[in-house]
């Protein structure tokens, strides 16, 4: 079945420095989305892409799908406190819109 | 503007009980969800419904049953519990493959 791999699992950032989470993908994704879950909250939409090699800003934040569609980043710009949480990608393909889950990076951020 | 509303928010269940766990959203979403979340496991897809009156098996099916009400609601059955299924329960609803929009969640355990 379809896989999706997400790294780092952790990662911890002094606050201003800058974070990436990667997500790749065993086969051709459809489309791939994005969610951040605060500590003790509960998973929350940030964005979906679609296009080969699709570029999307919101704010600090630059999502990434790769040419091939099997792989996406997410970029965090300098760091905040309030950007502490886990980032899960989520891709869908094989004609199924019903999406795999990565294992999500939980980013760290000391202030 | 509730969106995904889940019930209870917490319960400790005794091996062997069962107990049903509810989920209501108002914003007329076709698709609905339930994942359980584990450590270090991401969420994983119990069942789902396309659309009122249909439901299907996900990755982690056994042990559960589900019952499509209506359009609105969407409840996760546990008919015998055992402490395997200690998690934290998330119902979700979407627009077929737009984003999810997630519930507060559920945190069971199961003793």
């Amino acid at each position: 079945g379809q896989q999706v791999m997400q790294i780092p699992q952790y990662q911890h950032v002094q606050e201003g420095e800058d974070f990436t989470t990667y997500c790749n993908s065993s086969t051709t994704l459809s489309n791939i989305q994005w969610y951040k879950q605060r500590p003790g909250g509960h998973p929350v939409f940030l964005i979906q892409l679609v296009k080969s090699g699709e570029v999307k800003k919101q704010k600090r934040l630059t999502f990434q799908f790769g040419e091939a569609k099997k792989n996406s980043s997410l970029h965090i710009t300098a760091t905040q406190t309030t950007d502490v949480g886990t980032y899960f990608c989520a891709g869908s393909s094989g004609g199924s819109y019903i999406p795999t889950f990565g294992r999500g990076t939980s980013l760290i951020v000391h202030p | 503007n509730a969106g995904v509303t889940q019930t209870p928010k917490f319960q400790v269940l005794k091996t062997g009980q069962s107990m049903t766990l509810q989920c209501a959203q108002d914003m007329n979403h076709n698709s609905m969800y339930w994942y359980r979340q584990d450590p270090g496991m991401g969420l994983r897809l119990i069942y789902y419904s396309a659309s009122e009156g249909t439901t299907d098996k996900g990755e982690v099916p056994n042990g559960y049953n589900v019952s499509r009400l209506n359009k609105r609601e969407f409840s996760l059955r546990l008919e015998s519990a055992a402490p395997s299924q200690t998690s934290v329960y998330f119902c979700a609803s979407s627009e077929n493959e737009y984003g999810y929009t997630f519930g507060s969640g559920t945190r069971l355990t199961v003793v």
